[in-house]
This record gives C-alpha cells, structure tokens and sequence, in this order.
C-alpha cells in the first residue's frame, strides 16, 4: 500500500543541523510532487517546503528560506529535509507529505507518521 | 499572503448532534482550492475534502464540504466518538505561500 516513512528527528543544540528522511513505497515516487509540513502545538500544522516530481521546481516558506534545503532522490524513492541554524521554534513533529496533482502546489492526500524535532539547550 | 480564519476555536458537542465549521479566506479563492483535513492526537493529519466539496477516499457521507464566496464550512451530521478530534482547512493555489492552513478547530466532546 502508499507508504510514507520519515527517520532522522531527535533533539538537537540551537544553531545545530539535522537531516530528515521520508521513504516513499507502494506507489511511483518520480510522478509525484512532495512536501514537508510540521505540526505543533502552539502553531498548528504549517506548510514547510514542496518539491516537483523531477526535483526542477521548489518552493519554501518564506520563514524558512535559507536555512532549510528539500530535495529528493527518485532513483531510491526518498525525499529529505536538511534544516540547519535550527531555532528553538523549529521545534515540531515534521511530515512528509504526497501531493496528488501535478504542477502548482495542492492538497495532501497521503502523509507520514511523523518525526519528531525538539531543538533545546 | 492568503489567511484562513476557522471559527470557532473549540466546539463542544455530544455524539449524534451536528457540528459546523467553519473557514473564512481573507480575500476570493476558487472553491477548487480548498481542502479539510481532521487529525487526531499523536496521528498523522487525513484527508476529508479537497476542491472545498470533493470527499476523500474513505470518509464517511456524514461529512460535507460547502462554499460561498470567502466561506467554507465543514458539516458532519451526526457526530460518532471518532469524530471528535481537530479539523484544519488548507488553501493552495499558487502565490506566496502557495500553501496556507488554517489554526484549526478542536471538535471535543461535552
């Protein structure tokens, strides 16, 4: 079936990195674009960064320009998060996401479990 | 920058009764670019609507998408205990951001 599994959260130090990972099965990776979205408690879910099906077209958050970088790998169905000088608001439970329709960003119809990311001291 | 305000914040409601939410965009977006997710704790977000009126593989004909204008509002007739959990809609449609959520509504029980 359609499965999406994200690895790669923890606690990490203010100002350190981390790399997330998605690893997508049970459907053809390369036709679909992907997205990052977070949850917390206190901001709710909050759209990250999307990536096209080839990897030719990404767009972020305006928040988060510069810090974070999305890309994918089609030839082993994984789509990644690299997030650098982390805050401590970057603190969230981050999902990845499968967008169903081609060409600009739209809706989720298949998410991950979720990893989660506490940036603490 | 499109912003999604859901109302109301909470509801509190008992199994069988009709909950309405509701999503009010800032300025014009077309109904096809609208859609409802309800998440429950500790679990991923799920699909209900997409294009404001579209039900999601899956749920329940106890659901229902409606527009008007800036105004959307997510129906469930009569609500089961699974029901109760927190509803987000969710514009996309190109610009910056493309994609904006709104705050939520938490659907508990009274």
């Amino acid at each position: 079936q359609v499965q999406l599994v994200e690895s790669g959260g923890g606690v990490v130090q203010p100002g350190r990195s981390l790399r997330l990972s998605c690893a997508a099965s049970g459907f053809t990776f390369s036709f679909y674009t992907m997205h990052w979205v977070r949850h917390s408690p206190d901001k709710g879910l909050e759209w990250v960064a999307v990536i096209s099906h080839d990897g030719s077209h990404i767009y972020y958050a305006d928040s988060l320009k510069g810090r974070f970088t999305i890309s994918r790998d089609n030839s082993k169905n994984m789509l990644y998060l690299q997030m650098n000088s982390l805050r401590v608001e970057d603190t969230a439970v981050y999902y990845c996401a499968r967008d169903p329709v081609d060409g600009v960003p739209d809706y989720f119809d298949t998410w991950g479990q979720g990893t989660l990311v506490t940036v603490s001291s | 920058e499109i912003v999604l305000t859901q109302s109301p914040g909470t509801l509190s409601l008992s199994p069988g009764e009709r909950a309405t939410l509701s999503c009010r965009a800032t300025e014009g977006v077309s109904s096809r670019s609208l859609a409802w997710y309800q998440q429950q704790p500790g679990q991923a977000p799920r699909l209900l609507f997409y294009g404001a009126y579209s039900r999601a593989t899956g749920v329940p004909d106890r659901f229902s998408g409606s527009a008007s204008g800036t105004d959307f509002t997510l129906t469930i007739s009569r609500l089961e205990p699974e029901d109760f959990a927190v509803y987000y809609c969710q514009h996309h449609g190109g610009g910056s951001p493309p994609i904006t959520f709104g705050r939520g509504t938490r659907l508990e029980i009274k």
